[in-house]
């Protein structure tokens, strides 16, 4: 139990295009979704919060307008790159939280496998 | 926010048993401690998460000291697949503070 899934898992596009990222858990629901990126040889910095149902919440210094998300539903939420640049290309994770997990620890979030993108 | 330390890096043989420590003085009174582990190109992975005393599962043990200022993840007799980076967290409820990565350790198994 407790699966998420990211489409793509890796994609290639041209400097200016936009890319959309999408984070599925599987078989649980969740109204919170996470979203990390990750340089090489560096750790996870959290970019921003999806809440179902309302707007996300972005740490200090990750751009609203260039990274989109959306949370339409409790077991989808997507990420947007707009106007994509070489300087984005990065592992873009993403990570949910269950809403309730029988026997398991609602603290826990559960990692997307993440999806590797490059910006040409 | 309950900020961690770790070693950068670790290195073992084969077979012995590792044990990765974890730093975490400032800690609220109801954060949870939660490893991950993580492997090149994948989402990290969950290990184990206690709150006090001894966690154990079938991949690792957590030793949780009194204080809760530090956290002690122990694999036993690892092999190569175990090389990985291991990331503790702290934190009380998802959306809070159980979100920041530290540096992490990057575990390296020695045939």
């Amino acid at each position: 139990g407790a699966v998420v899934s990211q489409h793509p898992s890796r994609v290639i596009c041209k400097s200016g295009t936009s890319v959309k990222i999408e984070c599925r858990s599987l078989d649980f629901q969740a109204t919170t979704m996470f979203w990390y990126r990750q340089f090489p040889k560096q750790s996870l910095m959290l970019m921003a919060t999806s809440n179902e149902g309302s707007k996300a919440t972005y740490e200090q210094g990750v751009e609203k307008d260039k990274f989109l998300i959306n949370h339409a539903s409790l077991t989808l939420s997507t990420l947007t790159v707009t106007s994509a640049h070489p300087e984005d290309s990065s592992f873009y994770i993403c990570s949910a939280s269950p809403s309730v997990l029988a026997g398991g620890f609602t603290d826990t979030q559960y990692f997307g496998p993440g999806t590797r993108l490059t910006v040409l | 926010l309950a900020k961690t330390t770790q070693p950068i890096s670790m290195d073992s043989y084969e077979g012995q048993e590792v044990n990765i420590t974890c730093s975490h003085n400032n800690i609220a009174t109801n954060d949870y401690i939660t490893w991950y582990q993580q492997f090149p190109s994948q989402g990290p992975r969950f290990i184990i998460q206690g709150y006090k005393t001894k966690v154990t599962n079938e991949v690792a043990s957590l030793f949780i000291p009194a204080d809760r200022k530090s956290s002690t993840l122990s694999l036993p007799r690892v092999s190569l697949s175990d090389t990985a980076v291991y990331y503790c967290l702290v934190g009380d409820l998802p959306g809070a503070n159980n979100l920041f990565f530290g540096t992490g350790t990057r575990l390296t198994v020695i045939p």
